[in-house]
């Protein structure tokens, strides 16, 4: 198994508070990426990283904000959480193929359970 | 976004029935991966097509790309309760080369229960 963690596994916060989820690879993987996932939504990119310092929005990235200050770590923040926001967060990896490319694989890390009351 | 449809979107069988489900596009892919997710864990890579027409076979499951590299199948034969999950499917998207490469749109999924 690819090695990412993800901290917490689950948490319960009051609407309006900072939350921040924390993913960490030990394979030196140059991409990460955040997904939530919701019943009937499926897994949506909410942020990405292709590299140190270098991040870029996905899809539903309104209300979070991401950094990567080195490669192994990826930080998901929740500026003020809100209720929509309750959620399973996704943490990803994946590797620069080159030429194989569309081979490209995403490793997934075991997901954190976010509750926003 | 280009969006990606699967079907059904929930299906219950009993163990020993064959099933197929199914990925649709009006764009055309430039891969498709499948991947499986289990209850309380994250989505893992079953296969990647890339050329349209291919058949990859993974035990008893078959995969399809379309001809026209549009749509996918996932076919398994005598399903078994362990092939209960989360089958998803998912394009590559290849964008510029400033960062936008390796990102992937999932579908909604196909929740698929096997009963013994």
């Amino acid at each position: 198994d690819a090695g990412i963690t993800q901290s917490p596994r689950h948490k319960v916060t009051e609407t309006g508070t900072p939350v921040t989820l924390r993913c960490h690879q030990t394979e030196n993987h140059r991409y990460m990426y955040w997904y939530r996932q919701d019943p009937g939504h499926g897994l949506r990119l909410i942020h990405y990283s292709y590299g140190v310092k270098d991040t870029d929005k996905g899809e539903v990235s309104d209300g979070y904000s991401v950094s990567r200050s080195k490669t192994e770590d990826f930080l998901l923040t929740l500026e003020s959480a809100t209720s929509s926001q309750t959620s399973v967060y996704f943490c990803a990896i994946s590797e620069s193929l080159g030429r194989a490319a569309s081979y490209n694989e995403q490793f997934f890390g075991p997901g954190t359970r976010l509750t926003v009351l | 976004t280009q969006l990606l449809e699967q079907s059904p979107q929930f299906l219950s069988i009993q163990e020993g029935e064959n099933l197929t489900v199914y990925c649709n596009s009006s764009s055309v892919f430039s891969s498709l991966q499948w991947y499986r997710q289990e209850p309380g864990e994250g989505p893992v890579l079953l296969v990647t097509v890339v050329t349209g027409g291919e058949v990859k076979k993974l035990k008893r499951l078959t995969f399809q790309f379309g001809d026209a590299r549009k749509d996918s199948s996932l076919h398994i034969t005598a399903a078994q309760p362990g092939d209960t999950g989360l089958y998803l499917c998912a394009r590559l998207n290849l964008g510029d080369s400033g960062g936008s490469n390796y990102k992937l749109t999932f579908g909604k999924g196909t929740l698929l229960t096997v009963n013994p």
